[in-house]
Order: structure tokens, then sequence, then C-alpha cells
């Protein structure tokens, strides 16, 4: 079966670096690959989505890269701010239009 | 604004009673889910809709069960919850257009079964 990994461990960084977060798989490609947001007490919400042809999307202070071959999706955040705290988590989708979620890696941006 | 919406945000029950979880969205959307939140586990599946009429199982639906009478709503009803239901719930409904599919999510349900 498909397995997702984000890292358990949260990210802590200082206000102003770059966040990279990552989420790897097994098996096969998904179709596309999706970002979310959660806060704590409230409903993820989407941030970025990149399709299996596609190499790097970007969306002001954010970019996901998707690689085939390291079956891994990177996910940055430039200039990050303390706002920017929260669980980002990565959700597959292999074409049946449901996706299936990572379990989260927590961002912790201190000032 | 269209939005989806959750009630009640929380909620208490005992072991054995009937509980049902709402879900309504205005999105016009025609699949709606159900998820389950729990440490070390994520995002769970448990049930699906296409639409009107249509329902899936997923991957933890044992023990709940959901209709679809309408587009805008999914209710999702534990038949005779147990101690291992304790959870945040979330609803979430994508547009069902093919292609692409990002999902919207609710607010969350948090629910105690004692």
């Amino acid at each position: 079966s498909q397995k997702i990994e984000q890292n358990s461990e949260a990210l802590n960084i200082q206000e102003g670096k770059t966040a990279t977060l990552t989420c790897n798989y097994t098996n096969y490609s998904p179709a596309y690959l999706q970002w979310y947001r959660q806060d704590p007490g409230r409903g993820p919400v989407f941030l970025l989505l990149i399709r299996e042809n596609e190499k790097e999307k970007r969306k002001e202070r954010l970019k996901v890269t998707f690689d085939t071959t390291l079956k891994q999706s990177l996910f940055h955040i430039t200039a990050s701010q303390p706002a920017d705290s929260a669980t980002y988590l990565c959700a597959l989708d292999w074409g049946s239009y449901i996706p299936t979620f990572g379990r989260g890696t927590s961002l912790i941006v201190h000032p | 604004d269209a939005e989806i919406t959750q009630s009640p945000r929380h909620k208490i029950t005992e072991t054995g009673r009937q509980v049902t979880l709402a879900c309504h969205q205005t999105w016009n959307h025609n699949n709606m889910f159900w998820y389950r939140q729990d440490l070390g586990h994520g995002l769970r599946l448990i049930h699906y809709s296409y639409g009107v009429h249509d329902t899936n199982k997923g991957e933890v639906s044992d023990g709940y069960s959901v209709s679809r009478s309408n587009t805008e709503d999914l209710p999702l009803t534990l038949e005779s919850a147990a101690s291992s239901q304790t959870s945040v719930y979330f609803c979430a409904s994508s547009d069902g257009t093919g292609g692409a599919e990002t999902q919207y999510f609710g607010p969350g349900t948090r629910l105690l079964v004692l």
C-alpha cells in the first residue's frame, strides 16, 4: 500500500530564514500532490497543488517542488514569519480524486 | 461567501448513544468527505459521497454511517458511540468536476465519548 512520510519532529527556525518541509512517498507517484496548512483547533486550508508533470510551483513566499525520481516533494517558505507557525500537511492523489493525507509536520518560527 | 460549517463544535456523549454530526456546505460541491484526526494518525477518511444518494466507505468506516439526501449536507452518524471514537471530526468538500480536487474543510467537531 502507499505510504506518505512527513517528519514527525517539529521544525524550529528563526524568523527570516527559509523553512523547508519534506513529504516522501512510496511506490507509485501520485497524479498530483497538495500542501495544506492547519492551525490549532481549525481545519486544514489549501495552499498549493502540483501535478506529476510539474517540477515546481510558486505562490508568493511559498514554493513546492515535486521529484518523482526521489519520490519526494519539498515545501519551502521563504522569509519565514512567526505567523507561518502551523502544521503543514501534504496530500497525495493517485487518481481517485480523494487525497490521502500525511500526518503533518509542525513548523515553529521564532522571532 | 461560500463556506462549509459543522455542528456542534464540541460534543460530549456516553458510550452506546447514537450521535449525529452535521456538515453543511454552500459551495455547491458534488463531493463531500468525513475525516477523523487523531494524534499519531493524521487525517483518516471515514466516508465520502460523490453526489446525492451516493455514499462510500473510507479507511475507517466501522461504526459510522452517512446519508446524502441533498447537495449541501452530509451528516455523520455514530450508531453506538464507543470511547475509541473520541476524536476530532472534519468534514470537507470538493468540486467533483474532475481533475485536481482541492478540498475545503470545515472547522471540525471535537467529540468526547465517556
